[in-house]
């Protein structure tokens, strides 16, 4: 069984400041990891993800994400947030199967809300 | 370069009413899903396959059918429309790299 957890349901910053959203998973084999962000209205737009290369992993709009086995987490961060990035973020896990071959189910986190002030 | 279509994006129906949202991917994916997403609560799985011809029961499934007879589409029915199913759709289609959502369905169960 696969579940995640994102620790914060909201976050706020200020425009500038640095932004970290914190996700932990729990997965029976080697996960796939991913990030979605989803703005007022809109559909689910992929930032990111992990699929067992390197583990500091790069998205779009400036934001990464580390990878840590040990510590089960995935935590989204951006260097400086910009007001274009107030939305909703997923963290998203599926497990990759035990042959490490098929690509399992989503599960998606609960989604934390980034406000971002001026 | 389509992605994921859904249609209906929006549709009123009253209690007891059935209705079919259809979902059309053209990237030749296996996997396709239906979630719902609800405030608070993320997007939950309603049902999923995992190729033509197979379906499989996510963690809400209960008030919705699904059926994959075409490997491009994935239909999700409401046989009989409950206010409890008012709520946000979306559909997906996966393979390693990620997964694509089309861009929901506003359903109101009134």
């Amino acid at each position: 069984a696969q579940s995640v957890t994102q620790l914060d349901s909201h976050v706020s910053v200020s425009e500038g400041t640095p932004v970290l959203l914190r996700c932990n998973y729990s997965s029976s084999y080697s996960p796939s990891l991913f990030w979605y962000v989803q703005h007022p209205n809109k559909g689910l737009q992929l930032l990111l993800k992990y699929t067992s290369a390197a583990t500091l992993v790069k998205g779009i709009n400036g934001f990464e994400a580390e990878f840590k086995k040990s510590e089960t987490s995935f935590h989204l961060t951006k260097p400086s947030a910009h007001m274009s990035d107030a939305a909703e973020y997923f963290c998203v896990v599926s497990d990759r199967g035990a042959g490490g071959t098929s690509y399992g189910k989503l599960t998606f986190g609960q989604g934390t809300i980034l406000t971002v002030h001026p | 370069n389509a992605g994921v279509t859904q249609t209906p994006k929006f549709r009123v129906l009253k209690t007891g009413q059935s209705m079919t949202l259809l979902c059309a991917q053209d990237m030749n994916h296996e996997y396709m899903y239906w979630y719902r997403q609800d405030p608070g609560m993320g997007l939950r799985l309603i049902h999923y396959s995992v190729g033509e011809g197979t379906t499989a029961k996510g963690e809400v499934p209960d008030g919705y059918n699904v059926s994959r007879l075409k490997k491009q589409n994935f239909l999700l029915g409401l046989e009989s429309a409950a206010p409890s199913q008012t709520s946000v759709y979306f559909c997906a289609s996966s393979h390693i790299g990620g997964a694509f959502f089309g861009q929901g369905t506003r359903l109101t169960v009134v």
